[in-house]
């Protein structure tokens, strides 16, 4: 699977939008963008994904990038429950280990009143 | 209705002893995983089942042997258990294994080991 790269930490204000960043440069073709959230003390839970074209759900938005070396998540209206770690995960869609999530250290968001 | 479930939430237990944890989900899923976080916050994948046949094991020593009695539970036996066991264990199940998917995770076990 391919690396990612997130801030360690991000701050946003209630009601506001929070854009978190992922860097993938390492991206390859038939490589998925998967972003999950882990709120403290409880299981990963899955947020959206996408292979190139922009995506949006009930809970967010994801942009990639054209080149596809980088997305990013859009909580539009992020609320104090939204603060979690939040992980940006690159994975394969064919056999093998390519079944499993690899997670990085995340990006701790902490939503402020 | 709980879509995946683990027994015990928390486990206390000697180092030497066997312990079981155990994992169902009554989504219809067809694949069943065990992930590790250790105390660094970092998640691991153990194992991966698919339809009852192991299709992803890590490096994890053999003291750790999953059981896929049906396509709904996944358990996890661990033998002979060390502090270094100690961490929260996750169980999670997929629709199909290799398709752009979500995985559904479970609240988590937190073991410790004495």
């Amino acid at each position: 699977d391919a690396k990612t790269t997130q801030p360690t930490s991000m701050d946003c204000a209630e009601g506001r939008a929070a854009n978190l960043p992922c860097n993938h440069s390492t991206i390859s073709g038939n490589e998925y963008v998967y972003w999950y959230r882990q709120i403290h003390s409880q299981g990963p839970q899955y947020i959206i994904h996408g292979l190139k074209n922009n995506e949006t759900n009930e809970m967010a938005s994801l942009i990639i990038t054209e080149d596809r070396k980088s997305s990013t998540l859009i909580l539009p209206h992020a609320t104090l429950r939204d603060t979690a770690v939040y992980y940006c995960i690159v994975r394969g869609n064919s056999g093998g280990s390519n079944y499993k999530l690899t997670f990085g250290k995340g990006t701790l968001l902490t939503v402020n009143p | 209705d709980t879509a995946v479930s683990q027994t015990p939430k928390y486990l206390v237990t000697q180092m030497g002893n066997d312990k079981s944890i155990k994992c169902e989900q009554n989504l219809g899923h067809d694949t069943m995983y065990w992930y590790k976080q250790d105390s660094k916050k970092f998640l691991k994948i153990m194992f991966s089942y698919n339809n009852k046949e192991l299709i992803i094991n890590e490096t994890v020593p053999n003291r750790f042997s999953p059981k896929s009695p049906d396509k709904a539970h996944l358990n996890l036996h661990i033998n002979s258990l060390e502090l270094g066991d100690s961490a929260v264990y996750f169980c999670a199940s997929s629709p199909l294994a290799g398709v752009p998917n979500e995985q559904f995770f479970g609240p988590g076990t937190r073991l410790t080991v004495l």
